[in-house]
């Protein structure tokens, strides 16, 4: 099983919508979350941390996360073709010091 | 501020070569971690290093192996390339071994083994 699960897509959403993307992780005592957006041919750029249970908000995006269900989703409102790109869920544990696991990416796609 | 700059962009090398990239961290970071991307794959852990030594080690073998500098600045070697070393080299930087803070990458070093 892996460590960090994530449904690779693509996940297509027409402009405007909400693109919902989740990821599920295997260590319980996983402390950090993060969402990284990943432009083809580029390298990852962080969107997102989230440490706590519950919402956190930043503009057009929200990231939830739920410890006991071992689930952090990322959410994208008003959806534009410029989001359109492959979002990586990374994860760090107590104990890892700076080490980040990585989900292998959903790939979204914002149609016009 | 300069965030974290790698050198070369972009690097072809045949197979049983040796190769160097090369990561500078972000003004006042001090410790730096390697991944390697393979092609529609997720960034997987390479090492990390801090006060010039490995702190940390993923799951490669010791064809990978590093160097940090006193200016914390960081060379990733692998010798004996396979074509499965074909990937995108990701280094990023934080300040200590242990920080909370969420990282940042370079733009990488594409390395390309035919």
């Amino acid at each position: 099983q892996k460590e960090v699960e994530q449904n690779s897509g693509p996940l297509s959403v027409p402009e405007g919508a909400i693109a919902s993307l989740n990821c599920t992780y295997s260590d319980r005592v996983s402390q950090s979350f993060f969402w990284y957006r990943q432009y083809s041919g580029k390298s990852p750029e962080l969107i997102m941390s989230i440490y706590s249970n519950g919402d956190k908000e930043d503009g057009r995006f929200t990231a939830q996360l739920n410890k006991a269900s071992q689930y952090v989703s990322l959410l994208i409102r008003d959806s534009q073709p410029s989001d359109s790109a492959t979002y990586l869920c990374a994860v760090k544990g107590p104990n890892a010091g700076n080490m980040l696991t990585f989900g292998g990416g959903t790939r979204l796609m914002v149609k016009p | 501020d300069a965030g974290v700059t790698q050198s070369p962009t972009h690097l072809i090398k045949t197979r049983g070569q040796q190769v160097t990239l090369r990561c500078s961290p972000k003004s006042g970071h001090d410790t730096v971690s390697w991944y390697q991307q393979a092609l529609g794959q997720g960034p997987q852990f390479i090492f990390q290093y801090y006060e010039e030594e490995e702190r940390q080690r993923g799951n490669f073998p010791d064809r990978f192996s590093g160097h940090q500098f006193p200016n914390y600045s960081s060379e990733l070697n692998v010798n004996a390339l396979l074509l499965g070393d074909s990937a995108l080299y990701l280094c990023a930087s934080s300040d200590g071994p242990h920080s909370n803070q969420p990282q940042h990458f370079g733009d990488g070093t594409r390395l390309s083994i035919l």
